[in-house]
This record gives C-alpha cells, structure tokens and sequence, in this order.
C-alpha cells in the first residue's frame, strides 16, 4: 500500500461542533504531517509528528488537537472552530522527518464550517 | 526561518513549448527542494526534487537547477502537453528545527493550451 489515505472526503461543521479528521497509512512512515490549504494557496504546515511524538506545533489554536495513537494513525481533533478555519486539510507522511524525503500528501479532507 | 518566492503566479503557454517557473530562498542552510504538482482537486504529488550538492536533476521532459550561491532553483518542463496543466509548488527545507518542515513557494498555475 503506497498511499495515505483521509476520511472523511468533505465534512460540515457548526462552530459549536466536535468532529474528527483521520489519517492512515501503512508504508511504515515514521514521521506524519498536518497541513492546512486554503483556496489558491500552498500547504501551510500545522503539526508534525516523529515517532509518534509530537515534534513541531507551528503556534495553531488549540480548537485543533491533533493525535498520534500508532504509527499508522494520525487525528485531528477539531472544538470550537471559526468559519476562517474552512479549508482544505492535508495529512502527509514520511519514511522519517529528519531527513530530506519525499512527503506523500493524502487526498484531503475539505472542511466548512458554519 | 525560510522564505520562499515563487515566479510567475500564471504561466499560459501552447501545447510543445518549454515552461520555466523560478524560486527563490532565503536561508543559506537550506538543503533539499522538492517541487509538487497540484491538479484541481487533487493532492500534491511529488514530480522532482533536488539536493543542495547536485546542481541539476532531469527526469524525461521535467528538470529543476539549483544555483545555492543566488539561492534559487528553477523547474524547466519541456515539450508541455495540456495534461501538464496544473499548479506547481516549489518548497524549501527550513533546517534549523532539525526536522523536515517544507516552506512551499505561493504557486504557479501552469495552463498549457492544445
């Protein structure tokens, strides 16, 4: 299995909603990426994770929670979020996150929020 | 940290021409600089990248050059077909953090005419 894969595609959500975004892959990548993509513009970096450990925090609002529960899996909680959080979301892994590999980004989950 | 620029925001060409986007970076320690192909509605996917000892990397119609003295690098698409149409990121590795966090150029939205 050479891909990533995000669930769900699309999501809708009130701002006083809880919801989850899930990642998954099984190429034995040890280091997984959380990006946001708004509409005409790059990835922008949220979290990193290596080994399961969270490496890099890029200063994002706690309304988004991302969790790491095995080497395959990667979550991003989301609580209390703002209709400017509307956005393409990316996960992305790597063989490691310490050395210069190609990053596989998953297809995406398209977020609104209400 | 890194800063990348990316030039032209559009580039519309006919069908066999060339195609050259243009980054540049501003952190000397960078050292790995992967371009992504973006198609509407799609993931980023990984087309070339190149390392800071190499100086040019060619894949059949797809090279990027690397000049580490003026700190850019540029992607070269030769005989451009319509399927090429696209948005292209260029991306630095910031080093620093001592993981892989990629800085992405603002995007070239490549529109190859038949």
């Amino acid at each position: 299995d050479t891909e990533v894969t995000q669930t769900p595609k699309h999501l809708v959500m009130g701002m006083t909603n809880k919801k989850s975004l899930k990642c998954e892959q099984h190429m034995g990548h040890r280091a997984m990426y959380w990006y946001k993509q708004k509409a005409k513009k790059p990835p922008e970096l949220m979290f990193v994770y290596s080994y399961e450990k969270l490496s890099i925090n890029e200063s994002v609002p706690s309304r988004f929670s991302p969790e790491c529960p095995n080497s395959s899996l990667l979550n991003l909680h989301l609580h209390a979020l703002q209709p400017e959080d509307s956005a393409l979301y990316l996960c992305a892994s790597s063989p490691s996150s310490g050395s210069d590999n190609e990053q596989f980004f998953g297809p995406g989950t398209r977020l609104t929020v209400l | 940290g890194e800063n990348v620029e990316q030039h032209p925001s559009t580039l519309s060409v006919q069908e066999g021409d060339s195609a050259v986007i243009k980054c540049t970076y501003s952190d000397s320690a960078s050292n790995y600089f992967p371009w992504y192909k973006q198609e509407l509605g799609k993931r980023p996917q990984l087309i070339i990248d190149i390392r800071s000892n190499v100086g040019e990397k060619k894949d059949q119609r797809i090279a990027v050059t690397l000049n580490k003295t003026a700190k850019h690098f540029s992607l070269h698409i030769t005989e451009t077909q319509p399927e090429d149409s696209a948005v292209y990121f260029c991306a630095a590795r910031e080093v620093n953090t001592g993981f892989q966090k990629l800085v992405f150029g603002t995007g070239t939205r490549l529109l190859v005419s038949p």
